[in-house]
């Protein structure tokens, strides 16, 4: 079957960084997005791997390893608005997307 | 640019009403549009896939004949709730894309339907 594996809810420090790994079994793979949603609102579009390594986006990274079924999003000097849910969702061989729960961040002061 | 405009964004409405929500992309041709449920706390869930000009493809347990889905443009999406019952409430997101099938998807802002 298909999985989606993050953990659920973190907590991290206004200016601090914080990583969030997904790590995920699909019936073939064509790349994994990686969204914000803010509680009550639509997701937003974050970042698209498709090779392994690391891309970066301004304060955020998302890196695959695509032998190892996994990827993890990079959030560098946190700020209270990044509090929100982040989906990692695989693109499988349908190019359908694959969404799971999402990792809910909470950012204190 | 790839801004999706969803509307409305909330409905209140009495059981057995039928409610229609447009999808629009408004700077790109979008030749494929979801539409996906959200319930609290839930990842999202998928309801059904559109291509310009042809009909829907429901997900498995989607009921095609209560939520009509038309693709008429390459920018107009429109979902109806046919007689909607208060187990219909629920958040409900369009997105599109535009180009290959690796492209992100763009969501509108949702739409919150209550059911009373």
């Amino acid at each position: 079957g298909q999985n989606i594996d993050q953990p659920t809810e973190m907590t991290a420090t206004e200016g601090a960084i914080v990583q969030i790994n997904c790590t995920y079994q699909t019936s073939g793979f064509n790349g994994l997005f990686w969204y914000q949603q803010h509680a009550g609102e639509a997701p937003t579009f974050l970042s698209y791997n498709v090779l392994d390594g690391l891309e970066e986006k301004g304060r955020f990274s998302s890196f695959l390893s695509r032998s190892k079924g996994y990827s993890y999003l990079l959030l560098k000097e946190l700020q209270m608005k990044d509090s929100a849910s982040y989906l990692c969702a695989p693109l499988d061989s349908n190019y359908q997307l694959i969404w799971g729960a999402g990792t809910k961040l909470i950012i204190k002061p | 640019g790839a801004v999706v405009s969803q509307h409305p964004s909330w409905v209140i409405c009495k059981s057995g009403t039928s409610v229609k929500i447009e999808c629009r992309s408004l700077d790109f041709q979008a030749t494929t549009m979801f539409w996906y449920r959200q319930f609290p706390k839930q990842s999202l869930m998928l309801m059904a896939t559109s291509n310009e000009g042809s009909k829907a493809t429901y997900e498995q347990g989607v009921e095609k004949d209560k939520f009509l889905i038309n693709h008429a443009s390459l920018t107009l999406s429109t979902l109806t709730v046919t007689s909607a019952h208060p187990e219909d409430s629920s958040f409900y997101i369009c997105s599109a894309r535009g180009g290959g099938e690796n492209q992100p998807q763009h969501f509108g802002d949702g739409t919150r339907l209550s059911i009373l």
